[in-house]
């Protein structure tokens, strides 16, 4: 049962152009939602996260949007650069409050055309 | 600050042998979380360590063990390694409270290869 569910495997976009990752869950349970970055030969790297209190969150140019009611999540990021190019995993968990379980999404394949 | 580091990068084993994997967390990090990624798929959570607890387990068989030590380093062991079992090994660490999910920190992984 996968609870957390990236759908496009991959996705292109131009450089300079906004780039809209989409993640949905199933799990009404989950409150904490993050976002990791992966390049090749890398662990994984911590982007943003957004707490279900809140249906937006900022930093630079990433922007992540919650739709609780809709179950679904979403990162934004402008402008995209070629450096973005990575595979992106959203992530969520659920309480208790102290222990950090993260259940991942498949991914999805991004890649930033100069 | 040093990172998560994870040691070694590659190993190759044979069915039925057993390995240990070792992680060392970020400065100021009292929490250990490890993950198995295989390929085309989002990491998978084996189970969490804090000050040197069990603090939750997936749904991983009991051949899969860790410890954490008092310096916070972290240890995962796999006995009788199946083929199913190769996959790159993620270790992440973060601060947890115990009313608080901090940020996990993943360091750059171990791959297993099971022949």
């Amino acid at each position: 049962d996968q609870q957390v569910k990236q759908n496009s495997p991959s996705l292109s976009v131009q450089e300079g152009r906004i780039s809209i990752l989409n993640c949905d869950y199933t799990n009404s349970m989950f409150d904490y939602f993050l976002w990791y970055k992966k390049y090749p030969a890398e662990g994984p790297t911590f982007l943003i996260s957004i707490s279900s209190i809140k249906d937006k969150n900022e930093d630079g140019r990433f922007t992540v949007f919650l739709n609780k009611s809709a179950k679904h999540l979403s990162l934004h990021i402008v402008p995209s650069q070629p450096g973005d190019s990575a595979v992106y995993f959203c992530a969520a968990s659920a309480p208790p409050s102290n222990t950090g379980k993260l259940i991942f999404g498949q991914g999805t394949t991004l890649q930033v055309k100069p | 600050e040093t990172g998560v580091t994870q040691s070694p990068t590659h190993l190759i084993k044979t069915r039925g042998q057993q390995v240990t994997l070792r992680c060392s967390s970020q400065s100021g990090h009292n929490t250990v979380s490890w993950y198995q990624q295989a390929l085309g798929q989002g990491p998978q959570f084996i189970f969490q360590y804090y000050r040197e607890e069990e603090n939750g387990r997936g749904n991983f068989p009991p051949r899969f063990s860790g410890l954490q030590f008092p310096n916070y380093s972290s240890e995962l062991n796999v006995n009788a390694l199946e083929l199913d079992d190769s996959a790159l090994y993620l270790c992440a660490s973060s601060s947890n409270t115990p009313f608080m999910r901090e940020t996990q920190y993943f360091g750059p992984g171990t791959r297993l290869l099971v022949l």
